[in-house]
């Protein structure tokens, strides 16, 4: 089955500065690659996706980008402010053509603070 | 709010006994997802629904678990005879099984603490 890393576990940077988080899976097969932001006794929160026919996208502050050779993807924020500061998961899954993902695997998250 | 919503939002109960919880989707979407999460986990998939029908089962879950659509609507998710282990968040997700569209939007949880 699919497996995520995740790195890093834990990232401080300056309110201002940007943010990277990155992500590896293992099966060559998965085609779409969704972030979530949680905050704390919430839910999980779909903040950006990207599929395996876009090298990159954009919204805002925040962008992800996918690398399908090396099997990596990433979420980049800049100008990050205090709200940013959340645990961050991405996630990899198999989307058939006709629509519809199948259960998503995560990465295990990273704690991004925002530092004032 | 036309979100996704759960209930109850915290459980507590004693091994042994069985809960259930219920996952109300998006009133549009066809789709819905049961996953776990422990402390300091990402999410776990448990199983998923396309209407009434069960596609996919995670080897998560075990025999004390059952989930059900009936209607295609709402989700319960039943755990039998509760352990210590199973303390965890239980999260919904529902998405619109559209092509192109594969974005699943997570519920606030249900917390169980099983003592």
């Amino acid at each position: 089955g699919e497996n995520v890393e995740q790195h890093p576990s834990t990232l401080s940077v300056q309110e201002g500065d940007s943010a990277v988080i990155k992500c590896t899976y293992s099966d060559s097969a998965s085609n779409y690659f969704p972030w979530y932001k949680q905050e704390l006794g919430k839910g999980p929160q779909l903040i950006i996706d990207i599929r395996s026919n876009v090298g990159e996208k954009k919204d805002q502050r925040i962008a992800v980008t996918l690398n399908k050779t090396a099997k990596h993807f990433s979420l980049h924020i800049t100008e990050t402010q205090p709200e940013d500061s959340a645990v961050y998961f991405c996630a990899a899954s198999l989307s058939y053509s006709g629509g519809g993902a199948d259960g998503l695997t995560f990465g295990k998250g990273t704690h991004l603070i925002i530092q004032p | 709010d036309t979100g996704v919503s759960q209930d109850p939002r915290h459980k507590i109960t004693k091994r042994g006994q069985n809960v259930t919880f219920r996952c109300d989707p998006i009133s549009e979407h066809n789709r819905l997802y049961w996953y776990r999460q422990t402390l300091g986990q990402g999410p776990e998939f448990l199983t998923y629904f396309q209407n009434e029908a069960q596609l996919e089962k995670s080897r998560l879950l075990s025999d004390r678990f059952s989930a059900e659509r009936p209607k295609g609507s709402f989700s319960t998710l039943e755990i039998q005879r509760t352990e210590q282990g199973d303390s965890a968040m239980y999260l919904c997700a529902s998405s619109l099984r559209l092509a192109g569209y594969n974005e699943q939007f997570f519920g606030p949880g249900t917390r169980l603490t099983v003592l």
